[in-house]
């Protein structure tokens, strides 16, 4: 079966650091994204991952480890903007599909 | 202007109405998506096509069908709705295995 699990919520403090994590099993792997979602909004794309590692764009990053499954996003210099959901989706199967996580919903406060 | 666009925005309908809901890209993609979010349940893909006349069936299609008769347009209809297809529709375009970029939403509402 196809499984990808987030936690649900998380909370964090103005000018932290959060790291929203991600394990994913899926019938096989062609790449996994992060979407930032505001309530009532359309999924934006923050990052792509198909190569084990770290990839950094600005005050985000991303890590994936293909061998465990495992994959986090790091939200440095928390702003208040920030609060949203972030969903994890993974690029899987013949007709690479994007398979999406329920997703996780970060607070930030003050 | 947007480049992916959805109408309606939001729809009160009853059971066993037929709805459609349309969406347009100015992006120039091949690929285009529908799909419905759940609260606790993330998008779910319903239909998805990669070329004009090409059609395939996501992880929920029962109940829904789609329409790609151009490049830029790609139209999802509940044939006769019902309450749990009460949701918010996205639809998305990408070029490939890239990034996929989403429309507005439709909330549907199915009494």
């Amino acid at each position: 079966g196809q499984n990808i699990d987030q936690p649900t919520e998380m909370t964090a403090t103005e000018g932290a650091i959060v790291q929203i994590n991600c394990t994913y099993q899926t019938s096989g792997f062609n790449g996994l994204f992060w979407y930032q979602q505001h309530a009532g909004e359309a999924p934006t794309f923050l990052s792509y991952n198909v190569l084990d590692g770290l990839e950094e764009k600005g005050r985000f990053s991303s890590f994936l480890s293909r061998s465990k499954g495992y994959s986090y996003l790091l939200l440095k210099e928390l702003q208040m903007k920030d609060s949203a959901s972030y969903l994890c989706a993974v690029l899987s199967g013949g007709y690479n599909k994007l398979i999406f996580g329920a997703g996780t919903r970060l607070a930030v406060h003050p | 202007d947007a480049d992916v666009t959805q109408t309606p925005r939001n729809r009160i309908t009853k059971t066993g109405k037929r709805i459609m809901l349309e969406c347009s890209q100015t992006k120039g993609h091949d690929r285009m998506y529908w799909y419905r979010q759940d609260p606790g349940l993330g998008l779910r893909l319903i239909y998805y096509s990669f070329d004009v006349k090409d059609i395939n069936k996501g992880e929920i299609s029962d109940g829904y069908s789609v329409s790609r008769q151009a490049q830029a347009k790609f139209s999802l209809s509940l044939e006769s709705a019902i309450p749990n297809q009460t949701a918010l529709y996205f639809c998305a375009t990408s070029v490939d295995n890239l990034e996929q970029f989403f429309g507005p939403g439709t909330r549907l509402t199915v009494l």
